[in-house]
């Protein structure tokens, strides 16, 4: 079955406006990842949040985690035209090894 | 300088041809992987190699064969190409079991 389930699929906002997406997974897990994927390019890892942290921040992103729910969230503060790019969640499960399982994406759009 | 490369980035075929992806990674990493993007943008693991050895073969037909020479290199070859093999196929490597994912630019294949 799927793993991670990104919320929204795709998101359209303003240059300057604060950008949000959520992630959702079944099972338990050692790490979850973000990754970004411009149109046309291989994914990027932008942070990795291990099963002990409830929050991590790297520039303008900041990622939470809540094993109890099993979601994750990416917030991408102050965005910037380039910010826009698919986006990817994906989980470490644990038990399981050399397999990242990735959600759907969601399709962030900035406008100038 | 490129970390993770692949060729060939376009491939346009017929149904029944035989074709190669040959992926090669200069970041002294033990893991290589081979995911499938589909159309929807949906990445799906086929693969995972660590130091030369087959680790997960997530039930992909037999008609997709990969072949780790060193472990710097990971190739796949799909023979009797089918329509439904055409995806974006990326190859990605990391540094142990659980960490970050380098991945390639891509490979678009387009079975005619």
């Amino acid at each position: 079955s799927q793993q991670g389930e990104e919320d929204p699929q795709a998101l359209s906002i303003q240059e300057g406006e604060n950008a949000t997406m959520n992630c959702s997974y079944k099972t338990s897990i050692n790490n979850l990842q973000w990754y970004r994927q411009n149109s046309g390019r291989g994914l990027v890892h932008l942070i990795l949040i291990r099963s002990n942290e409830r929050e991590k921040h790297s520039g303008r992103l900041r990622v939470t985690l809540d094993t109890s729910k099993k979601s994750s969230s990416l917030l991408i503060t102050a965005s910037r035209a380039a910010d826009t790019a698919s986006y990817f969640c994906a989980t470490d499960e644990r038990g399981q090894i050399s397999r990242l399982t990735f959600g759907e994406g969601t399709q962030l759009t900035v406008n100038p | 300088d490129t970390a993770v490369s692949q060729t060939p980035k376009y491939l346009v075929t017929q149904m029944g041809n035989d074709k190669s992806i040959k992926c090669e990674q200069n970041l002294g990493h033990d893991t290589m992987y081979w995911y499938k993007q589909d159309s929807k943008k949906f990445l799906k693991i086929m693969f995972s190699y660590n130091n030369k050895e087959l680790i997960i073969n997530e039930t992909v037909p037999n008609r997709f064969s990969p072949k780790s020479p060193d472990k710097a290199h990971l190739n796949l070859h799909i023979n009797s190409l089918e329509l439904g093999d055409s995806a974006v196929y990326f190859c990605a490597s990391s540094r142990g079991h659980t960490g970050e994912l380098f991945f390639g630019e891509g490979s678009r294949l387009t079975v005619l």
